[in-house]
């Protein structure tokens, strides 16, 4: 079955204090994986596209990393505006192409 | 502001009722996408349409429906209402229909009585 599981579901940090969140999935056929940023009640923001093991992909203080079952999104320093929900989405080749997404980490950043 | 729209910005009706949610995605994409987002389910994908033709479907309803028309833009219906229906409705759209990048307009909240 095909799923996206995101851990911690919440993270508090100071501001400067940089940490990792994980995104572990189980796909058949992994077309692509996705981090977005969703403020409260908003549409999530597209952050960083992955296509394959190895890769990696950087903006400002955001590094994104992925293996063969898990996506890591660093982050560096923050700030409290990079307090928000990340969000994992998968694009699954084996099932339609349909999209799944994890139910995010909520980051907060202490001043 | 992503450039894809969504009207109603919010919409309250009652269970049993039918409604419409309307998307125009961003100058150029050809590709929408809907997604369902709940507190306790997170954002669920529901079907997206490419240049007019279903592309990708996920886990809709049959009480729910979608259309993309000539001009690109896109309606979601849903009838026969629960309570349970109750959510954010996003939509979604990126230039082709794979491996895309998907900019979300601002979603549509749908309160169901």
């Amino acid at each position: 079955e095909d799923q996206v599981t995101q851990s911690p579901e919440a993270l508090r940090l100071q501001e400067g204090e940089s940490s990792s969140l994980n995104c572990s999935y189980t796909v058949s056929g992994l077309r692509g994986l996705f981090w977005y940023r969703q403020d409260p009640g908003k549409g999530p923001e597209f952050l960083f596209t992955l296509y394959s093991a190895g890769e990696e992909k950087e903006k400002e203080r955001l590094k994104a990393t992925l293996t063969k079952k898990e996506s890591f999104l660093h982050i560096t320093a923050p700030k409290p505006e990079d307090s928000a929900t990340y969000l994992c989405a998968v694009q699954a080749g084996g099932t339609g192409n349909q999209f799944y997404f994890g139910t995010g980490t909520s980051l907060t950043v202490i001043p | 502001d992503s450039g894809v729209t969504q009207t109603p910005k919010h919409l309250i009706t009652a269970t049993g009722q039918r409604v419409t949610l309307r998307c125009s995605p961003r100058s150029g994409d050809l590709s929408v996408y809907w997604y369902q987002q709940s507190l306790d389910q997170g954002l669920q994908f529901l079907i997206q349409y490419y240049n007019g033709e279903e592309r990708a479907k996920g886990n809709i309803l049959e009480r729910f429906s979608a259309q993309q028309f000539p001009d690109l833009h896109s309606e979601l219906n849903l009838s026969s209402l629960e309570l349970g229906d109750s959510a954010l409705y996003f939509c979604a759209s990126s230039p082709g229909h794979n491996q895309e990048t998907q900019y979300f307009g601002p979603g549509t909240r749908l309160l169901v009585l």
